[in-house]
């Protein structure tokens, strides 16, 4: 069964618009969550990340919002760039036994920011 | 500043062959992992490891075999290469508990 969905499997927005992509997780013992980027032909990197004691985390252009009660995150990049265009990949981090070591990652939201 | 780096990028194979694929970090990181993306099916945990000379199996472990010697470096090998087993490979490296993982630029493997 997948723990971490990710139901849009591609999303296109303008440029200077808002991008959303959504997570959905089924497992409540995530403690951790975070949102990794990925370039064709490279690895993911990093991107941002929020604990489930938060509901929100900014870094630049770039919003998580955590709704534990509906397991659910989003992913808010305002204003959207060409530069965006990218897989997005959610993921999340149990908090017990050998879970705190591994991610668990969805299946990724290809982002178009037309131009 | 190197960060993960696996070799080889490309490979083929044919069914039954062997293989190992080399993940090197110069970033001391105690937990190493090995990831396969598939076209639909996201990024899914074959084997990783939380410290030299640990190994533990992931979500996806048949087929492979992993081994982490030392510190810097884990290892992926293929005993017997089936073509189920043609993915990207991607190795990555961390070191916190907090998820935050580097990851290299990807093994691209056919096996024919």
């Amino acid at each position: 069964d997948q723990q971490v969905k990710q139901n849009s499997p591609s999303l296109s927005v303008q440029e200077g618009r808002i991008s959303i992509l959504n997570c959905d997780y089924t497992n409540s013992m995530f403690d951790y969550f975070l949102w990794y980027k990925k370039y064709p032909a490279e690895g993911p990197t990093f991107l941002i990340s929020i604990s489930s004691i938060k509901d929100k985390n900014e870094d630049g252009r770039f919003t998580v919002f955590l709704n534990k009660s509906a397991k659910h995150l989003s992913l808010h990049i305002v204003p959207s760039q060409p530069g965006d265009s990218a897989v997005y990949f959610c993921a999340a981090r149990g908090n017990s036994g050998g879970s705190n070591y591994k991610l668990t990652f969805g299946k990724g939201t290809l982002l178009t920011v037309n131009p | 500043n190197a960060g993960v780096t696996q070799t080889p990028k490309f490979r083929v194979l044919k069914t039954g062959q062997s293989m190992t694929l080399l993940c090197a970090q110069d970033m001391n990181h105690e937990y190493m992992y090995w990831y396969r993306q598939d076209p639909g099916m996201g990024l899914r945990l074959i084997h990783y490891s939380v410290g030299e000379g640990t190994t533990a199996k992931g979500e996806v472990p048949d087929g492979y075999n992993v081994s982490r010697l030392k510190k810097q470096n884990f290892l992926l090998g293929l005993e017997s290469a089936a073509p189920s087993q043609t993915s990207v490979y991607f190795c990555a490296s961390g070191g916190t508990g907090y998820g935050k993982l580097f990851f290299g630029s990807g093994t691209q493997l056919s096996v024919l």
